[in-house]
């Protein structure tokens, strides 16, 4: 069954330091997603991605943030200078219409 | 200190129980939902979904209720399991001229948990 990988599955970065979560989608899927999970926390949606470019953000995806599809299989989120804050899981998400089929999460931690 | 979360509702059951775990949804233009479950460190998994012009589906041991005139949802799990523990979430979709698909505003969770 197909399913969205993401890489690393851990990430422990220094504040500040800029990291990159890796992200393969579904392969037919059009729609990419970012979201967040902080500790026992509800997920939150960061951004979502179509046709090469950002379709929408939230508040939280400020200008530390960006998203780039590389190529015709990858799909990444960067952070540019991490803060302690932006400890949390990150998920990729894709869909092709309607339902998005979540990856396994990378658990960032910030120190 | 500061809190580290949520104080998520909990819903504990026998095995063989059917379970129901309710959300209330905020947004009235909202007009897909999905619930999702999660495990422990992995990511949300999709049960079902439900589009507004319906107000009943049924999955494979799992029935999503959706009442539009109290913003409601629940889902009904038949003779649950121990491998049904975990946080359920539902979340609610604006589709906005298509380009929103996926952009899901989460519940904060229901942890249920089921006693062998």
């Amino acid at each position: 069954e197909p399913e969205v990988t993401q890489t690393p599955s851990h990430q422990v970065t220094q504040m500040g330091q800029e990291v990159i979560l890796r992200c393969v989608p579904i392969s037919n899927h059009l729609y990419f997603y970012w979201y967040r999970q902080i500790l026992g926390q509800k997920v939150e949606f960061l951004v979502s991605f179509y046709n090469n470019e950002i379709s929408e953000k939230s508040e939280i995806f400020d200008d530390q943030f960006s998203v780039e599809r590389p190529d015709g299989s990858n799909f990444t989120l960067k952070i540019r200078s991490t803060k302690l804050e932006d400890s949390a899981m990150y998920f990729c998400a894709s869909s092709e219409w309607g339902v998005a089929f979540f990856g396994q999460g990378t658990r960032l931690t910030v120190v | 200190g500061e809190s580290v979360g949520l104080h998520l509702p909990t819903l504990s059951v026998q095995e063989g129980d059917n379970s129901i775990i309710n959300c209330a949804y905020s947004n009235s233009a909202s007009d897909y939902f999905i619930w999702y479950k999660q495990e422990s460190g992995k990511g949300p998994q999709f049960i079902i979904d439900i589009r507004s012009n319906m107000d009943k589906r049924q999955g494979q041991r799992v029935t999503v209720l959706l009442n539009k005139t109290v913003k409601h949802l629940s889902l009904q799990i038949a003779a649950t399991q121990p491998g049904d523990s975990a946080v359920y979430f539902c979340a609610e979709n604006v589709n906005a001229g298509g380009t929103s698909y996926g952009k899901l505003t989460f519940g904060q969770g229901t942890i249920l948990t089921v006693h062998p």
